[in-house]
Formats: structure tokens, C-alpha cells, sequence
């Protein structure tokens, strides 16, 4: 099974400034990395895919980057609307499709 | 635009069968493969299994032998059912939809319904 790790667990951000959060795998996933983002009471919504390509209506300030094991997604100046917890997802070797353990952007 | 809704019971008892069901609205469910999953409180999310438009499951090892996943194209619905539930089974569970050609993740979800083992 392949663990995803993602860092840091919180992270503190102030509206207007750059949001880079971490996701790493413990053996290569190839492009085959997805980001979500979620809010409490509300379904994930799907950000990224293939590691780097925006999902349909998806800000052009979410950008991912990334191969194998090593993956990022940067939120370049975050609005009010983006805190909430964000979460990478693995779809290369499966089953079982395996999350990260989620970083939860809050306001600074 | 495709819309994802879970019901089914909020309160199961230990070693009975959790039944959900997801109604898919806005769009066929003929075409794409849908999947389910969970989110235990304070815990991260978990892959249960998912079906493809064809009716072949593929399910998450951990849970294998208890996970049980049907779809219904007559009423746009797939069903999911987890047997011999402990206290361990209690989580948030969600339905999504696949969004890539063989490539899974996913591009639609439910908001998820809670539900709760216990006597």
C-alpha cells in the first residue's frame, strides 16, 4: 500500500498571501496524484489532477507540481473562501487508493 | 450539473449490515465508474471500493470480504453495504463519481451522510 504524507498538518495563512502545501509518497505515483479540498459539511471538491492540470471551474491560483514522489499545490494569494482542509490522493498503484492525512489551511 | 446524494440509516447495530444508497441526478449513471468512501471522526479519508459501469467491483483489501457494492441504472443509483459493522465502522461515508478514463480520481461527490455503530 502506498502511504501518502502531507506537510505540514496546519498551516496558518493570511488572506492575500502565497499557501504551499506538501504531499509526499512513499514510492513513486508517477503523475498520478489528485488534490481536493474540503469543507466541513460540504462534498470534496476535486482541484487538481494528473499532478498539475486544474479540474473544470477551478481558480487559476491553485497550481500543482510534482512527479513520482514529491507533489505540491500552491494556492497563490488565498481568498476567504479557500480555507479548509486539503487533501492528495494517489490513483498509480491501487488497490487500495490511498489519501493523505489532509493539511488544514486556517486564517492567520 | 451532476449532483451526488447518500441516505440510508444514521444508526446501525454492531455485527449488523450498513446499507447506503447514492442517487446520481443531473447526468446518467450508464457510462462511469462510481466509488465509495469514508471518513472516520478526526481521521483522514478511506477508499471502500467502486463499481464500473459494466457492474465489476473492485474493493479495498482491508475491507474485502465485508463490502458489497451494486448499482441500480433503472433508478440512477448504486448502492453500497458493509457487513459485520463494528463500532470501528463509524465514520462520515461519501459516494463520488470517477472522473478520468481509467484514471481514478474523482470528479464529483456527495456531501456524505454520518453514520453511527452502536447498540
Amino acid at each position: 500500500e502506498i502511504v501518502m504524507t502531507q506537510s505540514p498538518a496546519t498551516l496558518s495563512v493570511s488572506p492575500g498571501e502565497r499557501a504551499t502545501l506538501s504531499c509526499r509518497a512513499s514510492q513513486s505515483v508517477s503523475n498520478n496524484l489528485a488534490w481536493y479540498q474540503h469543507k466541513p459539511g460540504q462534498a470534496p471538491r476535486l482541484l487538481i489532477y494528473g499532478a498539475s492540470t486544474r479540474a473544470t471551474g477551478i481558480p487559476a491560483r491553485f497550481s500543482g507540481s510534482g512527479s513520482g514522489t514529491e507533489f505540491t499545490l500552491t494556492i497563490s494569494s488565498l481568498q476567504s473562501e479557500d480555507f479548509a482542509v486539503y487533501y492528495c490522493q494517489q490513483y498509480n498503484n491501487w488497490p487500495p487508493l490511498t489519501f493523505g492525512g489532509g493539511t488544514k489551511v486556517g486564517i492567520k | 450539473q451532476v449532483q451526488l446524494q447518500e441516505s440510508g440509516p444514521g444508526l446501525v447495530k454492531p455485527s449488523e449490515t450498513l446499507s447506503l444508497t447514492c442517487t446520481v441526478s443531473g447526468g446518467s449513471i450508464t457510462g462511469y465508474y462510481w466509488s465509495w468512501f469514508r471518513q472516520p471522526p478526526g481521521k483522514g479519508l478511506e477508499w471502500i471500493g467502486y463499481i464500473s459501469n459494466s457492474g465489476s467491483t473492485n474493493n479495498n483489501p482491508s475491507l474485502k470480504s465485508r463490502v458489497t457494492i451494486s448499482v441500480d441504472t433503472s433508478k440512477n443509483q448504486f448502492s453500497l453495504r458493509l457487513s459485520a459493522v463494528t463500532a470501528a465502522d463509524t465514520a462520515v461515508y461519501y459516494c463520488a463519481r470517477v472522473g478520468g478514463n481509467y484514471r481514478y480520481y474523482f470528479d464529483y461527490w456527495g456531501q456524505g451522510t454520518l453514520v453511527t455503530v452502536s447498540s
